[in-house]
């Protein structure tokens, strides 16, 4: 168990809707990173939050946004959902955001996109 | 670019032997290096982090830098089934320490 923790676990949207997943870093940790991982492939980056400021994007489009809260939990919304978003969303928490850092992942979220 | 680029496997390996784990990676950069393993329908959980060029032992485990070469490898000895996993290596360079992963090697360990 790496204290970060997701919700909701497994989720079910059409496309064209949106949706909001929820992340808690682990204690002490003030730096959290996004990743969409579809089936077969590794953690793909979509963004990371230090302190409440964004401190870095992936390849995703503007319609994936977040935001970090004073307590560093931290929300990814995806607006206009297409199938090709299904995938496992892993939340990873670490400590710095700098050099030597080591990211700890929650448990994900599972969405599929019908 | 960053690329980190793993042999997607399967590595089939018997209950007992080594198992060869290895990952290249084209930034050269890179500073910080990651062994991930990851169950079927699971997250990733850190398995070593290796920074300097050698080995680094942590029981049957042991990662192994060269950054020369741009390669990283992970040895599991005496491979249990329940070690039948994905394993992803990744790597992190100065600038935004963000790691960038490959996509995984699929160890099956047979009784």
């Amino acid at each position: 168990e790496t204290g970060v923790t997701q919700s909701p676990t497994h989720l079910i949207k059409t496309r064209g809707q949106q949706v909001t997943l929820r992340c808690s870093s682990q204690s002490g940790h003030n730096t959290v990173s996004w990743y969409q991982q579809a089936l077969g492939q590794g953690p793909q980056f979509i963004f990371q939050y230090y302190r409440e400021e964004e401190n870095g994007r992936g390849n995703f489009p503007p319609r994936f946004s977040g935001l970090q809260f004073p307590n560093y939990s931290s929300e990814l919304n995806v607006n206009a959902l297409e199938l090709d978003d299904s995938a496992l969303y892993l939340c990873a928490s670490s400590q710095t955001g700098g050099l030597g850092d080591t990211q700890y992942f929650g448990p994900g979220t599972r969405l599929t996109v019908l | 670019q960053k690329e980190v680029e793993q042999n997607s496997g399967p590595l089939s390996v018997p209950e007992g032997a080594i198992a060869s784990l290895n990952c290249t990676y084209s930034d050269r950069g890179s500073q910080s290096f990651f062994w991930y393993r990851q169950y079927s329908g699971k997250s990733p959980e850190l398995i070593m982090s290796i920074y300097s060029n050698g080995d680094k032992e942590d029981g049957r485990f042991t990662a192994q830098l060269n950054k020369a070469s741009q390669y990283v490898s992970l040895l599991i000895r005496d491979s249990q089934p329940s070690d039948s996993a994905t394993y992803l290596c990744a790597a992190s360079s100065g600038g935004s320490y963000i790691p960038t992963f490959g996509r995984g090697t699929s160890l099956i360990v047979h009784p």
